[in-house]
């Protein structure tokens, strides 16, 4: 199956704000507000910021926000700083025995 | 505090068979959690490759679903991973982490593990 959507690159300068899509078909997403985001930095292993469309997990900084219109989910940050530089990933519960969809990714940079 | 640690052969040779393991501590693998893996070939993004729940229901990748085994040993609270015919494409980090069903979410991680196949 193919990924989801995502831009491979974005940058922005501190302080700024920047949205990161994140596009599937009607199946992709099966329906369901099951969309996730992960954080990597290089050399690590992803981390969680948000999940159910628009929840943090606690010890998530409130900078980080979700949405999701149509079948565009849309990861948004705020205040961008310079530890804010990772790749980005979205992911989404398919309805069938393939249960997780990722996105191609994007590599996020803090000019 | 759960905690996911992913260990085996770093160097695989073609054709041959990928085994991973992954030992979880600070909960029980036998527990109403998805269990599996996740790779990163070099530079590139996150692939999902497989779950187990309940230690009996497997769900795998299309891509791969004809080459992969993921199974668990109670007894010693880990989850392992069958890649077999593997090919320099299989060239990954691999990941274990633990799904969550109730939101699909990935909350723990492994560390990752790099595996390489080459002869």
């Amino acid at each position: 199956q193919s990924a989801l959507t995502q831009p491979a690159s974005m940058s922005a300068s501190p302080g700024q704000s920047i949205t990161i899509s994140c596009s599937g078909t009607t199946s992709d997403f099966g329906g369901y507000n099951y969309v996730s985001w992960y954080q990597q930095h290089p050399g690590k292993a992803p981390k969680l910021i948000i999940y159910e469309v628009g929840n943090r997990p606690s010890g998530v900084s409130n900078r980080f926000s979700g949405s999701k219109s149509g079948n565009t989910a849309s990861l948004t940050i705020s205040g961008l700083q310079a530890e804010d530089e990772a790749d980005y990933y979205c992911t989404s519960y398919r309805d069938s025995d393939s249960l997780v969809l990722f996105g191609g990714g994007t590599k996020l940079t803090v000019l | 505090q759960v905690q996911l640690q992913e260990s085996g052969p770093g160097l695989v040779k073609p054709s041959e068979t990928l085994s991973l393991s992954c030992s979880v501590s600070g909960h029980s693998i036998d527990s109403a959690y998805y269990w599996g893996w996740v790779r990163q070939p070099p530079g590139k993004g996150l692939e999902w490759i497989g779950s187990i729940y309940r230690t009996q229901k497997t769900y795998y990748s299309m891509s791969l679903k004809s080459r992969v085994t993921i199974s668990v040993d109670t007894s010693k609270n880990q989850f392992s991973l069958r890649l077999t015919s593997v090919t320099a494409a299989d060239t990954a980090v691999f990941y274990c982490a633990r799904l969550r069903g109730s939101s699909w979410t990935f909350d723990y991680w492994g560390q990752g593990t790099l595996v390489t196949v080459s002869s």
